[in-house]
Order: structure tokens, then C-alpha cells, then sequence
């Protein structure tokens, strides 16, 4: 149980596109997920917190008009990476977390989206 | 300062031999500790979570200390395939997961 997908994978996109990655928990329902962001050798970073039905809270220096996120169901998320440019390239990875398991704390992540942008 | 400040190692292990490694953190108000794997170029995997009294889950033994702040993980009998970075993950009272930059682990025949 507790699975968490994501799509795409793997992206490859020019400077000044929008991409979306989708991030879906699969056998349970997510009231809350996460978006994180990993530069290489580095710590994952959380970038915002998405709550279903209600507007994403962003950390600190995250831009929200650039990186939007929608929560509209209880089982998906997306973020779109507007107008990328290359800096923007990392691993984003998205979790979501299992209410109805012990420790309300945990979180499952997804496989992560590998973007870059050329 | 970062909120949580692991060694990036890497610790070279002998395959068989013990392993241990800790991870401090800032915030004294952190509610939950974790241990996740992360493979390379893949997502983090919970390996367990730590509780205050200890807590060992087959060959791996986690422990937290508050006084100091500092949660500290070893693995017994090292496999090959627990060649990993290891996350040290703390949570806050709302839920808010701290990483770790991980402690990279590489078990050698």
C-alpha cells in the first residue's frame, strides 16, 4: 500500500517552455502532498506544500507564480514549471501523506520527474 | 546553520562489518525522526522511523538522543546492497519534513 506515481519521469525541454509533472497517490487518498526539488550532492528541499481544494502554501524564495501547483482531487497533484530555464533543471519529487497510517507524519514518495532544460 | 547537518562520508564498509553515523539537528521543537535510503538518481525510501526509546528493525539499530539533539543510525552485518545515502529526516509539530543532505554508505566485498 501507500503508492505514489509520477509522470513524467524523465523530461527534456527548451528554455522558456512550460512543463507539468503530475504526482498521484494511487491507493490512498492525499489530503496533503509535497513538492521538493534536489540539486545534485545536495539535501531535497521542500518547495511547497499542497493541500486538496485550497491554495498551495510555498516556502521561502519558491516563486509561485513560476512554479504552480493544483491540488484539485484527493489523489492528484500537480506542478508546472512555467517558463523554464535552465537553473531550473533538477529532480522533483512529490510525496503525499497516508492519514489513516500510525505515524501521521510519514510521507511516501513518488519516483521523482528528472527535468532538464536546455 | 542548516537544520540538519549529517557527514556526507562516504563511509567504506567491509561487506559484514558495522556501520554507524549520526545526524544533528536544530530545532528542539522536532517531533518525529526518520531514516530514508536513497538509491542514486532515485526517490527516498523510508527505512524507519525513531523513537525516543530506541528502536531496531533487523540489521538496522536507530537511536535518539534530545538532550543533544542528534539521532544516530547502525546497520550490523553490512550487505551489499545497503550501499545508500542515508537521509537523517526530522519532522516539526506541523508535519514539515527537515532532510538531511545523507551520509553516503559504500559496502565493499
Amino acid at each position: 500500500g501507500a503508492v505514489v506515481s509520477q509522470h513524467p519521469s524523465r523530461v527534456i525541454c527548451k528554455s522558456g517552455t512550460s512543463v507539468k509533472i503530475e504526482c498521484r497517490s494511487l491507493d490512498f487518498q492525499a489530503t496533503t502532498m509535497f513538492w521538493y526539488r534536489q540539486f545534485p550532492k545536495q539535501s531535497l528541499m521542500l518547495m511547497a506544500t499542497s493541500n486538496e481544494g485550497s491554495k498551495a502554501t510555498y516556502e521561502q524564495g519558491v516563486e509561485k507564480d513560476k512554479f504552480l501547483i493544483n491540488h484539485a482531487s484527493l489523489t492528484l497533484s500537480t506542478l508546472t514549471v512555467t517558463s523554464a530555464h535552465p537553473e531550473d533543471s533538477s529532480f522533483y519529487i512529490c510525496s503525499a501523506r497516508d492519514w489513516g497510517t500510525r505515524s501521521s507524519y510519514e510521507q511516501y514518495f513518488g519516483p521523482g520527474t528528472r527535468l532538464t532544460v536546455t | 546553520r542548516k537544520e540538519v547537518e549529517q557527514d556526507p562520508g562516504p563511509f567504506n564498509v567491509p561487506e559484514g562489518a558495522t556501520v554507524a553515523f549520526n545526524c544533528t539537528y536544530s530545532n528542539s521543537a522536532s517531533q518525529s525522526f526518520f531514516w530514508y535510503r536513497q538509491d542514486c538518481r532515485k526517490e527516498p525510501k523510508l527505512l524507519m522511523s525513531v523513537y525516543s526509546s530506541g528502536n531496531e528493525d533487523g540489521r538496522f539499530t536507530a537511536q535518539l538522543n534530545r538532550a543533544s539533539q542528534y539521532i544516530s543510525l547502525l546497520i550490523r552485518d553490512s550487505k551489499l546492497s545497503d550501499s545508500a545515502t542515508y537521509l537523517c529526516v526530522v519532522a516539526d509539530s506541523w508535519g514539515k519534513l527537515q532532510f538531511g543532505a545523507g551520509t553516503q554508505v559504500v559496502v565493499t566485498p
